[in-house]
């Protein structure tokens, strides 16, 4: 069984920029959550998507945003990129039912310069 | 909304020693309690987790606790090994229902030969 693929491992952008990081799910996995890591503030939430839509969302402005597409695979995208953005963006994979396991894939580096 | 606290930030034991991490939650309504090991260039791997229902899990060498009443749970690892060196989280949903986890700050972990 596939893990969470999440596209591209790597990438470098410059400050006014956008970005788009992608997410395919576990199979059968309906519910796609992000995270931003940094080392400062740890793992935070940014919003979790399920069948399209979105079901929950943490406390990041506009500029983070993101879709679901119908086979579960997720984008997120972030607009006029600043440096505080550089981070390592995790998406996890979940059945979408309460209390159930969540998988991360290996996360997207994101560094802005 | 809920806050979950983990203690030590680092902890350094010796190979074959036990090392207990341990983490406090804020919401009473949270029933479910996982725990991830990241290591260095990947993503969290989900190893061991609890549902409020059972006040203790087992795992071979991992074990957690959950304690209800006192809002807090443990992670205990018999026996370490070096391949056990890593960052553990723990993170509890922010409340019942379909909520997104929250993470604790991380514990560095190294298990010294």
């Amino acid at each position: 069984k596939a893990g969470v693929t999440q596209t591209p491992r790597y990438l470098i952008k410059t400050r006014g920029q956008q970005v788009t990081l992608s997410c395919s799910p576990i199979s059968g996995h309906r519910s796609v959550s992000w995270y931003q890591q940094t080392p400062g503030q740890g793992l935070q939430f940014l919003f979790e998507y399920f069948s399209e839509t979105q079901r929950n969302k943490g406390n990041f402005p506009g500029r983070f945003s993101g879709r679901q597409f119908s086979n579960s695979r997720s984008e997120m995208n972030v607009s006029t990129l600043e440096l505080g953005d550089s981070a390592l963006y995790l998406c996890a994979s979940n059945t979408g039912t309460v209390n159930t396991e969540a998988f991360f894939g290996q996360g997207t580096r994101l560094t802005v310069v | 909304g809920e806050n979950v606290e983990q203690h030590p930030s680092t902890l350094s034991v010796q190979e074959g020693d036990s090392a207990v991490i341990k983490c406090t939650y804020s919401d009473s309504a949270s029933n479910y309690f996982p725990w991830y090991k990241q290591e260095l260039g990947k993503g969290p791997q989900l190893i061991i987790d609890i549902r409020s229902n059972v006040g203790e899990k087992k795992d071979q060498r991992i074990a957690v606790t959950l304690n209800k009443t006192a809002k807090h749970f443990s992670l205990h690892i018999t026996e370490t090994q070096p391949e056990d060196s890593a960052v553990y989280f723990c993170a509890a949903p922010k409340g019942a229902g379909n909520t997104p986890l929250v993470f604790g700050k991380g514990t560095r972990l190294s298990v010294i030969a």
